[in-house]
């Protein structure tokens, strides 16, 4: 069963820092990208950001909105996916999603498997 | 002005069929684009449902209904997701998404109510 965990979240005052993790398991982590999806409280989604498999570079693309600021990683042999949240601001409060993309390879969106989410709230 | 604008909610009855707009921004032609569709329910993440571009190249999402089907009006410069036979599960919210530039964009979602 594929099975993706996000973690780390919690609250966080503005300018500070903040790493999420995505645990995965059922597959094989290598050979998929990697999405971080957004949700503020009540309102849409919103992409943050993905990660390729190594396979295709391993390299990240991000929103205009956390470019500079926030950071995706990987390490396969660990089945984990991070994300670097820096220089936090109060709109970065929402749940955070890591969705597996739809198919192995050269294919970045997601699709049905999705963690749960974990709550960031960036407040002083 | 947003990438990609979706009604904020619509209504439909039970066995009607509804059609969700998702309206390019003025500047990019939806003939360019693949358009995806998610589905999310209160509390639950989004799931698939489908990806259309044309009729040679879209796709149903893995155990997504039939009943479920992306089109493209290009008049309106708008990507379209009809469902048909509406049964109340069918009541989220539902978004569509396009790769623009180097990233993907969501539409704000419309919120169908089946009553």
């Amino acid at each position: 069963e594929v099975q993706l965990v996000e973690s780390g979240g919690g609250l966080e005052q503005p300018g500070r820092s903040l790493r999420l993790s995505c645990t995965t398991s059922g597959f094989t982590l290598g050979d998929f990208a990697l999405n971080w999806v957004r949700q503020a409280p009540g309102k849409g989604l919103e992409w943050v950001g993905l990660i390729r498999s190594k396979t295709y570079g391993g390299t990240t693309e991000y929103a205009a909105s956390v470019k500079g600021r926030f950071s995706i990683s990987r390490d396969d042999s660990k089945n984990i996916a991070y994300l670097e949240m820096n220089s936090l601001q109060t709109e970065d409060t929402a749940v955070y999603y890591c969705t597996r993309a739809y198919c192995p390879g050269d294919c970045n969106y997601p699709g049905n498997d999705w963690g749960q989410g974990t709550l960031v709230t960036v407040s002083s | 002005q947003a990438v990609l604008t979706q009604p904020s909610s619509l209504s439909a009855s039970p066995g009607a069929s509804a059609s969700l707009t998702c309206t390019l921004r003025s500047g990019l032609n939806v003939g360019n684009y693949r358009i995806y569709w998610y589905q999310q329910k209160p509390g639950s993440p989004p799931q698939y449902l489908l990806r259309y571009s044309s009729d040679s190249d879209k796709q149903q999402g893995s155990g997504v209904p039939s009943r479920f089907s992306g089109s493209k009006d290009a008049s309106a410069n708008a990507g379209i997701l009809l469902i048909s036979g509406l049964q109340f599960e069918d009541e989220a919210d539902y978004y569509c998404m396009i790769w623009h530039i180097s990233g993907w964009v969501f539409g704000g979602g419309t919120k169908l109510t089946v009553l």
